[in-house]
């Protein structure tokens, strides 16, 4: 069974230093990775996947095969950046879109 | 809104009663996804529906049942209810045609609590 660790509840950060939210994984296949945010008040929503290889609000993410990480991170916090962070991944196969969720982390960016 | 949608927001049970939280998919998304969010723990899956039959489930206690009705709704029957239920249940849904993005498109959740 596949297993997504995120080993920080709550990190706080200052506006403009660097944010690193770690992601770490257990899974047997070649999985896809996924980042989830969910601001204050509104629904989760996507942030970002691995397959895409893009940079969403500023944020990136690279999938580490060999330390299996998706560490998520950011050159410059800002406030509105603050909101709950969650790790996921969907197993390989088509048809396939259960996702095993972290725990989440609590990024709070102080001004 | 056409996004998902959760019925009711707020439920307040006592044990041992049943209890039916509903789900509406966004327009053509033919899967529906349940998971379950305990105090301090993350998103645990529940069960996946598509088109109206089950595609997967994950840890689901017997007590708990779904289904997906014709008109693409879903329906997360939790009977014989214990404390440790209490808990946000989401439900999600994702466009299963085409590419597949593994995108998942959450509702509100529905808060259950358990006295």
């Amino acid at each position: 069974a596949q297993r997504v660790t995120q080993p920080e509840k709550l990190l706080s950060v200052f506006k403009g230093a660097p944010v690193e939210l770690k992601c770490n994984y257990s899974y047997s296949g070649s999985p896809e990775l996924f980042w989830y945010v969910q601001y204050s008040r509104q629904r989760l929503q996507l942030l970002l996947r691995h397959i895409s290889r893009e940079s969403i609000k500023g944020f990136t993410a690279d999938l580490n095969k060999g330390e299996t990480s998706f560490h998520l991170k950011k050159p410059f916090a800002q406030e509105e950046d603050s909101a709950m962070y969650y790790c996921a991944l969907r197993p390989s196969g088509a048809g396939s879109y259960q996702l095993t969720f972290g725990k989440g982390t609590k990024l709070s960016v102080i001004p | 809104d056409s996004g998902v949608t959760q019925t009711p927001k707020h439920l307040i049970t006592a044990t041992g009663q049943r209890v039916t939280l509903r789900c509406s998919p966004r327009s053509g998304d033919l899967s529906v996804y349940w998971y379950q969010q305990s105090l301090d723990q993350g998103l645990q899956f529940l069960i996946q529906y598509y088109n109206g039959e089950e595609r997967a489930k994950g840890n689901i206690l017997e007590r708990f049942s779904a289904q997906q009705f014709p008109d693409l709704h879903s329906e997360l029957n939790l009977s014989s209810l214990e404390l440790g239920d209490s808990a946000l249940y989401f439900c999600a849904s994702s466009a299963v045609a085409g590419i597949h993005t593994g995108e998942l498109f959450f509702g509100e959740g529905s808060r259950l609590t358990v006295l």
